[in-house]
C-alpha cells in the first residue's frame, strides 16, 4: 500500500528552522516529491528526491531515505509567506507515468 | 511561457447534472494529469493522460471520465453529479517523458454541486 503520514499542522516563529517529516509505505517508487500550497491556490514544486540523501535549494532542503520510507522538509529562515500546506508524494516508477500519491498535507503557521 | 489553464475556474451544479472541465497544458507538455482536491480526502489523483492516451487511473468510479485531444488539451467529465463531487479539481501539466518529471499545476476548477 501507500500510507503516507506527516503532521496534520505545525507552528513555527519568524526566523526559525522548521523539519517537516513525512513517512511511506510503498514499493517500487522512483523519488518523491514536496509541494506548497497556500490557501486557495494550487500547489506549487519545492523539490524532487530521486536519490538518498540531502538536496538544497536556497532556504529550503529535502532529504530521502529509501530504505526507511523516510523523507523530511527542511525550511529556514522562515519568513510570514511560508506560511501554507506541505504536501509530500511519492510517485511510481517511470514506467507508469505521472501519478502521484499525496500525503494529506502538513499546514505551517509561521508567527512572528 | 503560459502556464497550466483552466475553465471554467467556478461551477455550480446540481446533483444528476453532468459536467465538464477543461485544462490547457503548457505549452510542449504531453502529459495532463487530473486531481480531485477536498478537505476530508485531500489531493487525490483521477487519471492521466499522455499522448491521448489515459496511462494511468486513480481509484473513482466510473462516472469520471476524461480525454485529451491531439494539441494536448484535455478534458475531464463527471456524470450523475453527486454532492460529495463537490471539489476543487486540479489540472498539472508535464513533459510525461519519465515519472519525475516536475507537474505544474493549473489554477484549478471549484465545483459545488446543491
Amino acid at each position: 500500500g501507500q500510507n503516507i503520514d506527516q503532521p496534520t499542522e505545525m507552528t513555527a516563529t519568524e526566523g526559525a528552522i522548521v523539519q517537516i517529516n513525512c513517512t511511506y509505505q510503498t514499493s517500487g517508487f522512483n523519488g518523491l516529491f514536496w509541494y506548497q500550497q497556500h490557501a486557495g491556490e494550487a500547489p506549487t514544486f519545492l523539490s524532487y528526491n530521486v536519490l538518498d540523501g540531502l538536496e538544497e535549494k536556497g532556504r529550503f532542503s529535502s532529504f530521502l531515505s529509501r530504505s526507511k520510507g523516510y523523507s523530511y522538509l527542511l525550511l529556514k529562515e522562515l519568513q510570514m509567506k511560508d506560511s501554507a500546506s506541505y504536501l509530500c508524494a511519492p510517485i511510481k516508477p517511470v514506467n507508469a507515468g505521472n501519478m502521484l500519491t499525496f500525503g494529506g498535507g502538513t499546514r505551517l503557521m509561521v508567527k512572528p | 511561457k503560459a502556464g497550466v489553464t483552466q475553465t471554467p475556474r467556478y461551477l455550480i451544479k446540481t446533483r444528476g447534472q453532468q459536467v465538464t472541465l477543461s485544462c490547457s497544458p503548457i505549452s510542449g507538455h504531453r502529459s495532463v494529469s487530473w486531481y480531485q482536491q477536498t478537505p476530508g480526502q485531500g489531493l487525490q489523483f483521477l487519471f492521466e493522460y499522455f499522448s491521448e492516451t489515459q496511462r494511468n487511473k486513480g481509484n473513482f468510479p466510473g462516472r469520471f471520465s476524461g480525454r485529451q485531444f491531439s494539441n494536448s488539451r484535455s478534458e475531464m467529465n463527471v456524470s450523475t453529479l453527486e454532492l460529495g463531487d463537490s471539489a476543487l479539481y486540479l489540472c498539472a501539466s508535464s513533459k510525461g517523458l519519465a515519472g519525475g518529471d516536475e507537474q505544474y499545476f493549473g489554477p484549478g476548477t471549484r465545483l459545488t454541486v446543491t
